[in-house]
């Protein structure tokens, strides 16, 4: 399987510190993304990072990539209540029509 | 703007039972997607349309069939559902290969 694995599984934090997840993954692939998903909702894109990329920002968030260590990692700074949620990783292989999620980490901010 | 819709949110059914669920998008997207979502094993694709008149097998395709209706809709069916299938049911969509998907808020369906 393709499928990003996505560590830690859980984390809790305190409200105003920062919260990094990793992502891994196994084949070559032409971008990576992370995704967003509050209870009971559907995914939320957040970030698009391409192959040749190692790093981008947006807003709050920092996403770098090793393609040599087939892995990512998204850095959420200075986090909020409303940061609490599951953050997905997703990929897509090279010559495939899909992306392939991973198991997720679950976000918990503490106010 | 509704963005993708999935109907219903909710269903319960009966071991061998059928149903449809439903999906339609408005952005204009070519390609659409089913996927199932199951605690840890994050989510895995069913089947997904790359364009209208086409559809592809994903990961996890056996006992479910689908059909895209036009660009806008796509549904799912379970001909005879399974306790096995079990799980919440995710409609996406994007505007070609490997974009960033855009979610409907998903299908929880309970078979007993």
């Amino acid at each position: 399987s393709q499928q990003g694995e996505e560590d830690p599984q859980a984390l809790s934090i305190q409200e105003g510190e920062n919260a990094t997840m990793n992502c891994s993954y196994k084949t070559s692939i032409n971008n990576l993304q992370w995704y967003r998903q509050n209870s009971g909702r559907g995914l939320v894109h957040l970030i698009l990072i391409r192959s040749n990329e190692r790093e981008k920002h947006s807003g709050r968030l920092r996403v770098t990539l090793d393609t040599s260590k087939k892995s990512s990692s998204l850095l959420i700074t200075a986090s909020r209540a409303a940061d609490t949620a599951s953050y997905f990783c997703a990929t897509d292989a090279t010559g495939a029509n899909n992306l392939f999620f991973g198991t997720g980490t679950r976000l918990t901010v503490i106010p | 703007n509704a963005g993708v819709t999935q109907t219903p949110k909710f269903q319960v059914l009966k071991t061998g039972q059928s149903m449809t669920l439903q999906c339609a998008q408005d952005m204009n997207h070519n390609s659409m997607y089913w996927y199932r979502q199951d605690p840890g094993m994050g989510l895995r694709l069913i089947y997904y349309s790359a364009s209208e008149g086409t559809t592809d097998k994903g990961e996890v395709p056996n006992g479910y069939n689908v059909s895209r209706l036009n660009k806008r809709e796509f549904s799912l069916r379970l001909e005879s559902a399974a306790p096995s299938q079990t799980s919440v049911y995710f409609c996406a969509s994007n505007d070609r290969n490997n974009s960033p998907l855009h979610f409907g808020n998903g299908t929880r369906l309970t078979v007993t």
